[in-house]
C-alpha cells in the first residue's frame, strides 16, 4: 500500500531534550514536506525537499532542522524543543514529476513540549 | 507573500443543502491548488487538485473552480450529507522562489440530520 509513515504519532518530551520524529514513504517521491498545525493558524510548511540533498526552508523554519539522505526518508529534528513547538505535525510527499498529482500526507505527530 | 483566506471560518447546514466554500489567495503565480478534508484528530484527504491552466475538477459530488486572476477558488458541495462533516483546507503550491505550499486556515463544516 502506497502510504507515508511517521513515528511517533503522540510524543510528549521536556524542554530542551532533541527529538527526532521520522518520515518514511514508499512511492519513491522525490519531493517531501513538513508542515505544522496549530488551532486557527491552518498548516504551515517547515521544510521541504525537492530530492536527496536538496532541502529548503518553508514558512516556519526556526528551531527545527531536516535532513535527505535517502530518497525515502525524511526526519525532522528538534535540537532544542521549547513549548511553542507543542503542535500537530504532518509530513507530506509527492512526485516531482508530476506535482499535478497531488500530496500523499502521513497520519500526523501530535508533539508536547514541557 | 502569499496568503491564502478561506471563508467562512465555520458552517453548520442541514442535510441535503448545497454549499459553496470559498478560498482566495493573493499571488496569481500559482502551479497548482489543492483541496483537502480533515476529520478530527486524523491526517489530510486529498479531495480535488486544480492544475493552474485548468478551470475546474469534479469529483462525485465535489466540484472545485479556480479563476487564478482573481485569485478565488470555490469547492461545491452537492446535496450535503452528515458524513460531510469535516474541517475543509484548501492549499496552493507556489512554483516562484521554491515549491512552497502555502494552506488556508480551513473551514469548518458540520451537515446536521
Amino acid at each position: 500500500e502506497a502510504q507515508v509513515t511517521q513515528n511517533p504519532r503522540y510524543l510528549i518530551t521536556v524542554t530542551g531534550k532533541k527529538l527526532t520524529v521520522t518520515c518514511s514513504q514508499n512511492m519513491n517521491h522525490e519531493y517531501m514536506s513538513w508542515y505544522r498545525q496549530d488551532p486557527g493558524l491552518g498548516l504551515r510548511q517547515i521544510y521541504y525537499s525537492m530530492n536527496v540533498e536538496v532541502t529548503d526552508k518553508g514558512d516556519v523554519p526556526e528551531g527545527y532542522k531536516v535532513s535527505r539522505k535517502e530518497k525515502r526518508n525524511f526526519p525532522l529534528i528538534l535540537e532544542s524543543p521549547s513549548p511553542n513547538q507543542t503542535s500537530l505535525y504532518f509530513c507530506a510527499s509527492s512526485s516531482l514529476q508530476d506535482l499535478n498529482y497531488g500530496y500523499t500526507f502521513g497520519s500526523g505527530t501530535r508533539l508536547t513540549v514541557v | 507573500k502569499q496568503e491564502v483566506t478561506q471563508i467562512p471560518a465555520a458552517l453548520s447546514v442541514p442535510e441535503g443543502e448545497n454549499l459553496v466554500l470559498n478560498c482566495s489567495f493573493t499571488d496569481s503565480a500559482i502551479y497548482n491548488l489543492q483541496w483537502f478534508r480533515q476529520d478530527p484528530g486524523k491526517g489530510l484527504t486529498s479531495l480535488l487538485l486544480i492544475q493552474s491552466s485548468q478551470r475546474e475538477q469534479t469529483s462525485g459530488r465535489l466540484n472545485a473552480s479556480l479563476d487564478k486572476s482573481s485569485g478565488r477558488s470555490t469547492l461545491y458541495i452537492a446535496a450535503s450529507q452528515p458524513g460531510d462533516s469535516a474541517t475543509y483546507l484548501c492549499a496552493v503550491l507556489k512554483n516562484t522562489g521554491g515549491f512552497k505550499t502555502i494552506f488556508g486556515a480551513g473551514t469548518r463544516l458540520f451537515v446536521k440530520a
